[in-house]
Order: structure tokens, then sequence, then C-alpha cells
């Protein structure tokens, strides 16, 4: 099965923005792969973020919005908050089976 | 309001087997597919199989192909996981979810292979 894979760990300022990226070892990761973006914080159930790479749900924060670029699906928080710190996962579609990546850990400092 | 509650967790030998449910409610089941996806203890989520709504196409994790069997009933809107040959590395908490898209989730249920 394919690798999907995600930085490790970001650390982004109060306020700031940072770009979570995915990738697929397969090749560029298209709208096909139908990304979506999960958070989790510790202890709780993870929450669907962002699905088929840009669309919201309705408790997503207007702050995160999501894209492909550079042949990866992206991520970005926009003015970050201390609550947004939390582990981040993309979860992306091959022909039927679905691969997450190995999380990517924000902190807010 | 939509809720799924996973249950049937709990301690288990190597080479044992467990089925988990995820009981749903507040929507109409039949029309959705569903997707169990794991973590082991302090690890990442690891995707394991997912049935569309009628019950008539599955597809699993390679990890577990073999091993694990995804069904559903819809006439009692609960999902299952049948678990055979279970082994140390299984352990972990099991979430079912539904799709698409993949919104709400279970809160999970813990499986621990150990002897």
């Amino acid at each position: 099965q394919a690798v999907v894979t995600q930085e490790p760990s970001l650390t982004v300022s109060p306020g700031g923005t940072v770009t979570l990226t995915c990738g697929s070892s397969t090749g560029a990761v298209t709208s096909g792969h139908y990304p979506y973006w999960f958070q989790q914080k510790s202890g709780q159930a993870p929450r669907t973020l962002i699905y088929d790479t840009s669309n919201k749900h309705s408790w997503t924060p207007a702050r995160f919005s999501g894209s492909l670029l550079g042949g990866k699906a992206a991520l970005t928080l926009s003015g970050a908050q201390p609550e947004d710190e939390a582990d981040y996962y993309c979860l992306l579609s091959y022909s039927g089976a679905r691969v997450f990546g190995g999380g990517t850990k924000l902190t807010v400092l | 309001e939509v809720q799924l509650v996973e249950s049937g967790g709990g301690l288990v030998q190597p080479g044992g087997s467990l089925r988990l449910s995820c009981a749903a409610s507040g929507f109409t089941f039949s029309r959705y597919w569903m997707h169990w996806v794991r973590q082991a203890p302090g690890k990442g989520l690891v995707w394991v199989s997912r049935i569309n709504s009628d019950g008539s196409s599955t597809s699993y994790a390679d990890s577990v192909k073999g091993r694990f069997t995804i069904s559903r009933d819809n006439a009692n809107n609960t999902l299952y996981v049948q678990m055979n040959s279970l082994r140390a590395e299984d352990t972990a908490v099991y979430y079912c979810a539904r799709d698409p898209p993949i919104d709400h989730w279970g809160q999970g249920t813990l499986v621990t292979v150990s002897s």
C-alpha cells in the first residue's frame, strides 16, 4: 500500500500562519485522492476539518483551509489560536482503500 | 443528533478473536458507507477497513486482510468488524466513522491483545 507523508512536527506563533502538507509515495496528490484533514486533541476522538481537498464542515473554523500545493495536499492555518495545538492527520484515497499520514504535531508557541 | 457508539473491546490473547460493534443512530444508516480506523497507544491513526452502504463492497488495509471481516446490519443500524488471529500489534483503540463525507466518529473501544 502507498505511504502518505506528513511533517512530524511544526511550531507556529499565536496569530501566525502555518501550512501542513501531505504527500504520496505514488506521485502527486490530486483531487482524485479526495484528501481529508483531521484534528485530534489529546484523549479525544478525531474531528474532521476538511474533506475532498478543500471542503469544510459546519464546525470547521474559518481559519483552516485546504488546497493542493506543489503536488501535495495542504492544510493552512491562518491566525493560529492556542486551542489549535493538536495532532493533524491527512487521509488519502487509493481506489477504495484509504491511507493515513503519520500525523503532524502542531505546537502553538 | 448523529451518534456512533463502539463496543466489544477488551483483553484477548494472541491468536484469539473479537467482534466489535458500532451502533448508529440519528441518521439513515443504510445510506452511508462506514469505516473502521484504529490507533495504537501513543501512535497515529491507521485506516482498517470500509464497507459500502448495502454491504456488497468492502476494502481492507494490507495489515488486516484475511484476518478481519467488516460487515453491517442495516435493519439494526449496526456496523461490525470480526477480528481473528489477533496479534499484539492489533492493540489499539478502534473507531468507527461514517462516509461520505467522513464526518462523525465514535469515541472508540480499546482492544488489548496480550497474554
